[in-house]
């Protein structure tokens, strides 16, 4: 079955550091990839998406390309701030069925002054 | 922004009662998922909706009942709250409009059975 796995956290940077968070997946087909953020005591929001290989989902400085060959859809961001401290999930929806959405176990970003 | 919505935010209830955890959805979207997320962060899809009258056991087995009788509304039940049942459960949708599949999630309620 479909799976996806990223690094584990938590993972503490300075403000203005470079951030990394590896994703790689495990699929049939062509799936759909996904980054999500939860910030403390709220629900996840999307963060950036891909639909197909080699497109690049991008938003509010975040960026990942849907790398197939790689089977990859690394997050990164050039200067971080104390605001993007959150927990960020990696995921995958492939077509059919319920639409059901595989989800990464997710990883903790903290930003320090 | 995604107009989801889950009711309560936060609730502490002793053992043996029945709860229900309410979401509701302005966005007509047919489809609809409960998650639990526990301490560790990591999400379990416990229950998924095609659409009204339709309702399926996700991934991870729970003892909460689920209902779907109108679009916008998918509400989850506990007849007997256990400790065991204390997480944070999150609501989601998705519909066909929206592209890549991407749900939009409630703000979770956290539950806490004392």
């Amino acid at each position: 079955g479909d799976s996806v796995t990223q690094m584990e956290g938590p993972v503490t940077l300075s403000e203005e550091a470079f951030l990394t968070i590896n994703c790689t997946y495990t699929a049939t087909g062509y799936p759909s990839l996904f980054w999500y953020v939860q910030y403390p005591g709220e629900g996840l929001q999307l963060l950036l998406k891909a639909t197909k290989a080699d497109d690049k989902g991008s938003n509010k400085g975040f960026e990942a390309t849907y790398r197939k060959e790689t089977t990859s859809f690394h997050l990164e961001k050039g200067s971080v701030q104390v605001s993007d401290s959150a927990v960020y999930f990696c995921a995958l929806a492939n077509s059919g069925g319920y639409q059901k959405v595989t989800f990464g176990t997710g990883t903790k970003l903290q930003v320090i002054p | 922004e995604a107009d989801i919505y889950q009711t309560p935010r936060y609730l502490v209830i002793g053992t043996g009662k029945k709860i229900t955890l309410e979401c509701s959805q302005t966005m007509g979207h047919d489809k609809m998922y409960w998650y639990q997320q526990d301490p560790g962060m990591e999400l379990h899809l416990i229950h998924y909706s095609y659409g009204v009258n339709s309702t399926e056991k996700g991934d991870l087995s729970s003892e909460s009942t689920v209902s779907r009788i109108r679009t916008e509304h998918f509400p989850l039940t506990l007849e007997s709250a256990r400790p065991s049942h204390t997480s944070q459960y999150l609501c989601a949708s998705t519909g066909s409009g929206t592209g890549g599949y991407e749900q939009y999630f409630g703000p979770g309620t956290r539950l806490t059975v004392t």
